[in-house]
């Protein structure tokens, strides 16, 4: 199985802030990487696919980069409601497997 | 308006069996995979598996976790995703979610999650 290896587990942050995540994958996965942001007791909401394509409705201060093995979530300034964990998961070979996950709060 | 309404789930004691139904509105059901991704108390996402559409065989992959316990079924006729479990065990309990899935992973559609809970 492909083993995601997401950092930092969390991290804490200002309004403002650019935060970058990073997921690295134990082999190849390609561009085969999405990414997702899930708030307390709701279903995770998909912001990236194809490792840089940003989900319809998604704004725009996010992005995603990579290839291979190596995979970053970037949040380019930092809004209240972006307060969440953040999760990746490679879907280029199954299973399917997903990262620990982000967790990023108030600073 | 897409939507995916989930139910099933339930108190189940270890051993015991249970299914779930995932029933979507708003697109069409039968043109896509559908996937089931588990949550345990506080923990993290877990993949369970994917059941691919008609044209594909309707055929599933599933997490080692679950293979040979769980099976995926759908009735597009009913647009509706199951997941049938089989001999379940404490580490079972999780709120699990059906998602549609689309450009390769689960995409912005979600059931609301139910609990189960083995115990």
């Amino acid at each position: 199985d492909i083993q995601m290896t997401q950092s930092p587990s969390s991290l804490s942050a200002s309004v403002g802030d650019r935060v970058t995540i990073t997921c690295r994958a134990s082999q190849g996965i390609r561009s085969d990487l999405a990414w997702y942001q899930q708030k307390p007791g709701k279903a995770p909401k998909r912001l990236i696919y194809s490792t840089s394509n940003l989900q319809s409705g998604v704004p725009s201060r996010f992005s995603g980069s990579g290839s291979g093995t190596e995979f970053t979530l970037t949040i380019s300034s930092l809004q209240p409601e972006d307060f969440a964990t953040y999760y990746c998961l490679q879907h280029n070979s199954f299973p399917w497997t997903f990262g620990q996950g982000t967790k990023v709060d108030i600073k | 308006e897409v939507q995916l309404v989930q139910s099933g789930g339930g108190l189940v004691q270890p051993g015991g069996s249970l299914r779930l139904s995932c029933v979507a509105s708003g697109y069409t059901f039968g043109d896509l995979y559908m996937d089931w991704v588990r949550q345990a108390p506080g923990k993290g996402l877990e993949w369970l598996g994917l059941i691919r559409k008609k044209r594909d065989g309707y055929t599933a992959e599933y997490a080692a976790s679950v293979k040979g316990r769980f099976i995926m079924s759908r009735d597009d006729s009913e647009n509706s995703l199951y997941l049938q479990m089989h001999s379940l065990k404490p580490e079972d309990t999780a709120v699990y979610y059906c998602a549609r899935d689309s450009r390769g992973s689960p995409d912005d559609y979600w059931g609301q999650g139910t609990l189960v809970t083995v115990s």
